[in-house]
């Protein structure tokens, strides 16, 4: 089975920090994305990347930046975080044609 | 852009009872319909997906049907078991190399003993 790591569970950061949320997925999939859910909003997309060093912005990227310079692995970068990006945010990943495969989520609260 | 509405957020039943969300979605060039499954704690699971020339699939005690012209799917469970309780999303997106969804809000399903 594809299994995609997301390096922390809970993460508490300070307001203005600069925040670094990584992801790592085992098998070759091209497509990687960050997704943040908040209830009763759903799943909402920040950024996708469909290859290395390749990326593209989602539905509300303001505040967030992304890096991918393996294929593996997708970042997400909270450049200073703020109280309104406490949320929990998940990584996935697909191959062309497949459904998503889902991290168990990082959930980052910002004081 | 696409829009994913889905009904209702939140679904009691009684073990053994049938379960049934729906959604609409806005953007009629959307071929490809997913559906996961969130359970407490982890990330949401595919456990089932449809394409838009088919109009149902079965997988065991679970059903998911489409409705082009409506541009509506819904997700249908039977004989639905405590383990059934989760977080349910539906998705929709145009099929390309990106595999970019849309998904919709989310139900709370609670299958009661």
């Amino acid at each position: 089975d594809v299994k995609v790591t997301q390096s922390s569970r809970y993460l508490v950061k300070r307001t203005g920090e600069k925040v670094f949320l990584e992801c790592v997925q085992d098998m070759d999939h091209e497509n990687m994305f960050w997704y943040r859910q908040d209830p009763g909003l759903g799943l909402r997309l920040i950024y996708f990347s469909y290859d290395v060093k390749m990326k593209e912005k989602g539905d509300i990227p303001e505040g967030y930046s992304v890096s991918r310079e393996k294929k593996e692995r997708f970042s997400l970068i909270l450049e200073s975080a703020s109280t309104n990006q406490t949320s929990m945010y998940l990584c996935a990943s697909s191959f062309r044609g497949s459904g998503y495969t889902f991290g168990s989520g990082t959930r980052l609260t910002v004081v | 852009g696409e829009n994913v509405e889905q009904h209702p957020s939140t679904l009691s039943v009684q073990e053994g009872d049938s379960a049934v969300i729906k959604c609409t979605y806005s953007d009629s060039a959307s071929n490809y319909f997913p559906w996961y499954k969130q359970e407490l704690g982890k990330g949401p699971q595919l456990i089932i997906d449809i394409r838009s020339n088919v109009g149902e699939k079965k997988d065991q005690r679970i059903a998911v049907t489409l409705n082009k012209t409506a541009k509506h799917f819904s997700l249908h469970i039977t004989e639905t078991q405590p383990e059934d309780s989760a977080v349910y999303f539906c998705a929709a997106s145009m099929k390309t190399s990106y595999d970019k969804v849309i998904f919709g809000p989310g139900t709370s399903l609670s299958v009661i003993p």
